[in-house]
């Protein structure tokens, strides 16, 4: 098993341009989340989902959107980069039960 | 906001000696959770304690949970090189669903060989 996979590894982008992060799992996990980790922060919940067809808001929303379409994807969208979203983004993924998450490598990624 | 906050922030130990962090944290919870994050890496997560447990071990890993201070510590004894990388609590909030875990800012331990 891969567990969680996310792509690209590495993304430099200009203010205002958009991308998606890819985050799959092979895991047949519910639940899927994204977190940012900026120095000195740890990590903040940005989006989550417990299941197909449903996501909902975390610590840090704003400048992002999800879809999870599938149990296994769970694409990140950035719809205008700004600075401010310079970080490391992981990808994670659990069972309902007791909810120990499994952390893709992160995508690191600057906004020019 | 943040829940967990470690402390200290940073440690630095010769090897073979014990590694103690703490985390503290605000809500009430199902369960408590620590993870290690290698330079440049995912988390891993190490270990799990319920909100009705009140020690656990796992290897060189005993980890402590005190519900009424609302706090938890991490031992690692006997600590090795490979031991070097930054140490996070995080919380599985009670109170329903499942929206992740709420993060510590982390502990980062250098062991010294």
């Amino acid at each position: 098993n891969a567990g969680v996979t996310q792509t690209p590894k590495f993304q430099v982008l200009k203010t205002g341009q958009s991308m998606t992060l890819q985050c799959a799992q092979d895991m047949n996990h519910e639940y899927m989340s994204w977190y940012r980790q900026d120095p000195g922060m740890g990590l903040r919940l940005i989006h989550y989902s417990v299941g197909a067809g449903i996501t909902d808001q975390g610590e840090v929303p704003n400048g992002y959107n999800v879809s999870r379409s599938t149990t296994e994807d769970f694409p990140l969208r950035l719809l205008s980069a700004a600075p401010s979203q310079t970080s490391v983004y992981f990808c994670a993924s659990s069972l309902s039960t007791e909810n120990i998450q499994y952390f893709g490598a992160g995508t690191r990624l600057s906004v020019l | 906001s943040q829940q967990g906050e470690e402390d200290p922030q940073a440690l630095s130990i010769q090897e073979g000696e014990n590694a103690t962090m703490n985390c503290s944290y605000k809500t009430s919870i199902n369960n408590l959770q620590w993870y290690r994050q290698n330079s440049g890496r995912g988390l891993v997560h190490l270990i799990l304690i319920r909100s009705n447990e009140r020690e656990k071990h796992s290897g060189r890993l005993r980890v402590t949970l005190d519900t009424s201070k609302k706090s938890s510590s991490l031992l690692i004894t006997a600590s090795r090189a490979a031991d070097t990388a930054s140490y996070f609590c995080a919380t599985d909030e009670s109170g329903g669903g499942a929206d992740g875990l709420t993060f510590g800012k982390g502990t980062h331990l250098i062991i010294q060989p």
